[in-house]
């Protein structure tokens, strides 16, 4: 069964540095989202992404972040300069966007994020 | 804004003991309903989903059924295995719209043991 696939499963960066989320979607999936979780807190949304360019963004996805599909195959989220707070395990999902109604979201493992 | 609202957790039960996770939700439009579930050190897996009222998902035993008159979408298993144990997360999107974000409840653990 297809799945999503993400790297690295576990990133320990220093606050201030950059870094670069990927994901690699389900091969005919047509959108694509970021999801984070701090450690005890709900789900959010970050942000989705169709045909190479944002489709919706939540208040959080604010210009440290940034997303794009460089290569046709992966998607990625960048943090320019990381914070204490941005600690948190971040989800990719995929979904085929062909039917409205019944679009279902499949996620990946997550990549927990460490902000020293 | 939407919103999705889960029991308060954890919960632990005993193997074969009968579960209920209550979940209700406020949206403005019309939404699709979903439970997913993350078991320990892994991701969000989809258990089981609804598109339209009265619609009952259910998948490896777990049931739910949207109720838009009470606004809800528990999660029932008759008997629960210790193979069970994970968090579980209520969740909705807008069915209108193509790559509408999901909107999660707070999870609830769930802890089952022989």
């Amino acid at each position: 069964e297809p799945e999503v696939t993400q790297t690295p499963s576990h990133q320990v960066t220093q606050m201030g540095q950059e870094v670069i989320l990927r994901c690699v979607p389900i091969s005919n999936h047509l959108y694509f989202y970021w999801y984070r979780q701090i450690l005890g807190q709900k789900v959010e949304f970050l942000v989705s992404f169709y045909n190479n360019e944002i489709s919706e963004k939540s208040e959080i996805f604010d210009d440290q972040f940034s997303v794009e599909r460089p290569d046709g195959s992966n998607f990625t989220l960048k943090i320019r300069s990381t914070k204490l707070e941005d600690s948190a395990m971040y989800f990719c999902a995929t979904s085929s966007g062909r039917a409205v109604g019944t679009d279902t979201q499949y996620f990946g493992p997550g990549t927990r994020l460490t902000v020293l | 804004g939407d919103s999705v609202t889960q029991m308060e957790g954890p919960v632990t039960l005993s193997e074969e003991a009968f579960l209920t996770i209550n979940c209700t939700y406020t949206a403005t439009g019309y939404p699709s309903l979903f439970w997913y579930v993350q078991y320990p050190g892994e991701g969000l897996q989809l258990l089981l989903k609804a598109t339209k009222a009265d619609d009952k998902g259910s998948n490896k035993g777990f049931e739910a059924t949207y109720r838009k008159e009470t606004t809800s979408f528990h999660l029932e298993k008759g008997s629960v295995q210790v193979s069970d144990s994970a968090v579980y997360f209520c969740a909705l999107s807008d069915a209108s719209v193509l790559g509408s974000r999901l909107t999660f409840g707070e999870g609830t653990q769930l802890t089952v043991n022989p």
